[in-house]
């Protein structure tokens, strides 16, 4: 069965300061990986997704992930971040062709001035 | 605008009353999909659908019941609400192929207490 592991429930970062959050998952074939950011009230969004090719992925506001096989990791990384960034995002795992997509529990990002 | 939404966007009920909460996409997307959000349990699937008469269990289906008439639909039905059931929903779509395939485009989640 496919799992994700996001193991920060909770971050915090001062503004301009770099972001990296963890994610890590378990599945027994080539994953399609996705990063999704929630912001208070909001549904989520989705920041980027791999599927193949090139490991390091880059997505909307200034985000990029890098997929590392061998450490089954997917983490989400930002230069630096800024205070709109205050959000909760989500990792998530699944199979492909629109079978079961599985969410970690989230890690919630908060920026301090 | 392209969106997905979702009535009503906040719920009281008692326990045992029937209800069902509507989810529509304006996007001409065949997969559609519920979710429920705890807190620490993070988003769990419910139910989801690949095409129109086409669903399947997610996750935690037990206490839910779904339909797929039409492409743009797909309402969650709870038949006999318990307090367990308290919870944010979201509904979900994304297409099957183009630049937005495997995406998922949510909605603004429906907020529901069970008393």
């Amino acid at each position: 069965a496919q799992s994700v592991t996001q193991p920060d429930i909770h971050i915090t970062v001062s503004e301009g300061a770099s972001l990296e959050l963890r994610c890590n998952y378990s599945y027994g074939a080539t994953p399609y990986l996705f990063w999704y950011v929630q912001s208070p009230g909001q549904g989520l969004q989705l920041l980027l997704k791999y599927f193949s090719g090139d490991t390091l992925v880059q997505g909307i506001k200034g985000f990029e992930a890098e997929f590392k096989r061998s450490q089954s990791s997917f983490n989400l990384r930002k230069p630096s971040v800024h205070w709109s960034d205050a959000a909760e995002y989500f990792c998530a795992v699944g199979s492909g062709g629109y079978q079961k997509v599985t969410f970690g529990i989230g890690t919630k990002l908060q920026v301090i001035p | 605008e392209a969106q997905v939404t979702q009535n009503p966007r906040y719920l009281i009920t008692v326990t045992g009353k029937k209800l069902t909460v509507t989810c529509s996409q304006n996007m001409n997307h065949e997969y559609m999909s519920w979710y429920r959000q705890d807190p620490g349990l993070g988003l769990r699937q419910i139910y989801y659908s690949m095409n129109v008469e086409v669903t399947d269990k997610g996750d935690v289906p037990e206490g839910y019941k779904v339909s797929r008439k039409e492409k743009r639909n797909f309402p969650l039905i709870l038949e006999s609400p318990s307090p367990n059931q308290t919870s944010l929903y979201f509904c979900a779509s994304s297409p099957f192929a183009g630049v937005d395939q495997e995406t998922q485009y949510f909605g603004p989640g429906t907020r529901l207490l069970v008393l």
